[in-house]
Formats: structure tokens, C-alpha cells, sequence
């Protein structure tokens, strides 16, 4: 499968617990999204990498949310001190970002979803 | 500030029938808008753009900047429709490509 990958697909934690999930993209991508979606609502954009570097936070991204993608390639996120609140799916997109290019269709992976009883 | 708007959650429609899944959209300058669509057990995945003024899978969508609206049309639905659509929205002055997505509208096609 050469689409994009994530895991694990599903992860339940305690409040208080620290989680991580990790996001391999389409080999080619230099860009790469995590989105939040919470139940009966559409994707929130949280943070986005170009090669290595995060060019762009959300707010909705607290001082609890850590995101890397160290050589480039795939993505952690992890949460510290889980809350109730952060039950969601938690999704991953790539794209290529070539240059000169307005728009460059996102590839979302499957998601990993997230219950913090 | 830029949002999507999608004022139905459930749009249920007997096979055959035209479907008009509606979005309105606000953002200060001129964005780029799109539909996904996620079927069931399948990830999310794009559906058309306005900028390619293209027909899949028989839906369209025409930018209407006057009405701020993006709507999705398909003359006569099929049960395969049936899935979770999504307008998104990307402004002009946006680099990162971030997209800014509707609450999702879910179409159920009954035979």
C-alpha cells in the first residue's frame, strides 16, 4: 500500500497518560498535515511540516501537543497529560507541495482515534 | 477569519433523485474551495475542485462569489453516493495549503 499510514488505528488511555502516533506519508511528499475531528464535526487543522521543518501551528494545538518529523519523513504527535477533551480522530495528510503549483491534492491517511476515559 | 458552513448534517434522497448538498463559505479574499467525501470504512478523499470546473462521478459545483456558496449537485443519485461529504476551503494567501473544513454533510441514497 503506498498510501499514507498511521499508527495505531485506534489507542484508549486514561486521563493523565501520554499518547503518541506516528504518520508515515507517500515516500514523494515534502508536506505533511495533522487534522483533529471530533465527533459529528469536519477536519481542524493542527500543524503542518514541510520537509522537516513546522512552519505552522493551530491554536487549537496546546502546550500539551508536540509534533516532530525529524529526517523529513514520518510524523509523531504526542499528547502529555491526556484530557477527556482530546478524544478524537486524529488525522494525517501529505502532499507533494511542488512549487508554482496553487493547490496540491492532500492524501489523508486513515486516522488514529483517540478515547481518553 | 475563514469558515465553512454546511446547514445540513443528514440530506436523505431516494435514488434517482437530484441532490444539492449546500455550502457557504467566508474568507476576505478570493479562496479556492473543494469537496471530499469519505464512503464508509474508506479514508477521506477529494472530490472535485472549483478550479477545475470538472464533472466526477456526475457531481458539480459551481463558485458563486456574490452568494459566498459552493454548492454540490448531482442530477439523479445513485446508492453508491451515499457517504460523508465535506466542503473545504484554502485561501489564496494561505502557503501551507491548510485546509478549513465544513461540519460535513451525510447523504443517504434509499432504493
Amino acid at each position: 500500500d503506498t498510501g499514507v499510514s498511521q499508527d495505531p488505528r485506534h489507542k484508549i488511555t486514561k486521563r493523565g497518560q501520554n499518547v503518541t502516533f506516528r504518520c508515515d506519508p507517500i515516500s514523494e511528499h515534502n508536506r505533511l498535515y495533522w487534522y483533529r475531528q471530533t465527533l459529528g464535526q469536519g477536519p481542524e487543522f493542527l500543524t503542518y511540516f514541510q520537509n522537516e521543518a513546522q512552519l505552522e501551528k493551530s491554536r487549537l494545538l496546546s502546550d500539551r501537543f508536540s509534533a516532530e518529523r525529524p529526517k523529513g519523513s514520518f510524523s509523531t504527535l504526542e499528547i502529555q497529560r491526556t484530557e477527556q477533551g482530546d478524544s478524537a480522530m486524529y488525522l494525517c495528510a501529505s502532499t507533494t507541495g511542488r512549487k508554482g503549483i496553487s493547490y496540491n491534492e492532500q492524501f489523508f491517511g486513515p486516522g488514529t482515534r483517540l478515547t481518553v476515559l | 477569519a475563514q469558515r465553512v458552513t454546511q446547514p445540513e448534517k443528514l440530506l436523505s434522497v431516494f435514488k434517482g433523485a437530484p441532490v444539492e448538498l449546500k455550502c457557504n463559505y467566508s474568507y476576505s479574499g478570493s479562496p479556492e474551495l473543494f469537496w471530499y467525501v469519505q464512503y464508509s470504512r474508506q479514508r477521506l478523499q477529494l472530490l472535485l475542485r472549483h478550479i477545475s470546473r470538472e464533472s466526477i462521478k456526475g457531481f458539480t459545483a459551481d463558485l458563486n462569489k456574490g452568494e459566498t456558496s459552493f454548492h454540490l449537485k448531482k442530477p439523479f443519485a445513485q446508492e453508491e453516493d451515499s457517504a460523508m461529504y465535506y466542503c473545504a476551503l484554502k485561501g489564496v494567501s494561505n502557503a501551507g495549503n491548510m485546509l478549513t473544513f465544513g461540519g460535513g454533510t451525510r447523504l443517504m441514497v434509499k432504493p
